[in-house]
């Protein structure tokens, strides 16, 4: 169980444009969902925490208006880039926790989308 | 910001070997768990450990916790080629807090 699946899994698209990105938990119902980016052979940066309902709670230097986060349902999130940059060519992973107390602890992980801006 | 560092950065050693990968940070921690990543794939949770545990073990995995020393280490024991991936640290200051990623250990096990 706790499978997580995003969509798309790869995209390209030109200078200018907005990319929604969709974080879905498929069994089960992810209380809080977070967004992280990842750069070729570095580590995760996570970028905001979501909780359903409410408001992203964005990471210091990451832009709320230029990573847009919605978390309509407990199953699923949305990430959108807009106005994509090359700069922001990138691996964007989402994440989902389940439950209450020690359940929160452990993240489950979507698969990754692969972003590249021309 | 990123608190922790894990090293080595890379390792390479033959099927059967033993792997030793190490995780320093900087602030307390309510946990710390070790996840894995094979190349541009999602993570994999792979073994948690709390605040006021020493030592876990699952299967081939065994971690340890030196909270003195703001340090934690992974040992994958007779390793198989199919460990061949990127083995990452994350550190939490509360139950279902946010995690904060050490830089990983990309270890690369030869058959």
């Amino acid at each position: 169980g706790a499978v997580v699946s995003q969509h798309p899994s790869w995209v390209i698209c030109k200078s200018g444009t907005s990319v929604k990105i969709e974080c879905r938990s498929l069994d089960f119902q992810a209380t809080t969902m977070f967004w992280y980016r990842q750069f070729p052979k570095q580590s995760l940066m996570l970028m905001a925490t979501s909780n359903e309902g409410s408001k992203a709670t964005y990471e210091q230097g990451v832009e709320k208006d230029k990573f847009l986060i919605n978390h309509a349902s407990l199953t699923l999130s949305t990430l959108t880039v807009t106005s994509a940059h090359p700069e922001d060519s990138s691996f964007y992973i989402c994440s989902g926790t389940r439950g209450t107390g020690p359940m929160r602890e452990t993240q489950y992980f979507g698969p990754g989308t692969r972003l590249l801006v021309l | 910001s990123q608190q922790g560092e894990e090293d080595p950065q890379a390792l390479s050693i033959q099927e059967g070997e033993n792997a030793t990968m190490n995780c320093s940070y900087k602030t307390s921690i309510n946990n710390l768990q070790w996840y894995r990543q094979n190349s541009g794939r999602g993570l994999v949770h792979l073994i948690l450990i709390r605040s006021n545990e020493r030592e876990k073990h699952s299967g081939r995995l065994r971690v340890t916790l030196d909270t003195s020393k703001k340090s934690s280490s992974l040992l994958i024991t007779a390793s198989r080629a199919a460990d061949t991936a990127s083995y990452f640290c994350a550190t939490s200051r509360n139950q279902g807090g946010k995690l904060i990623f050490g830089q990983g250990t990309e270890l690369s096990v030869k058959p």
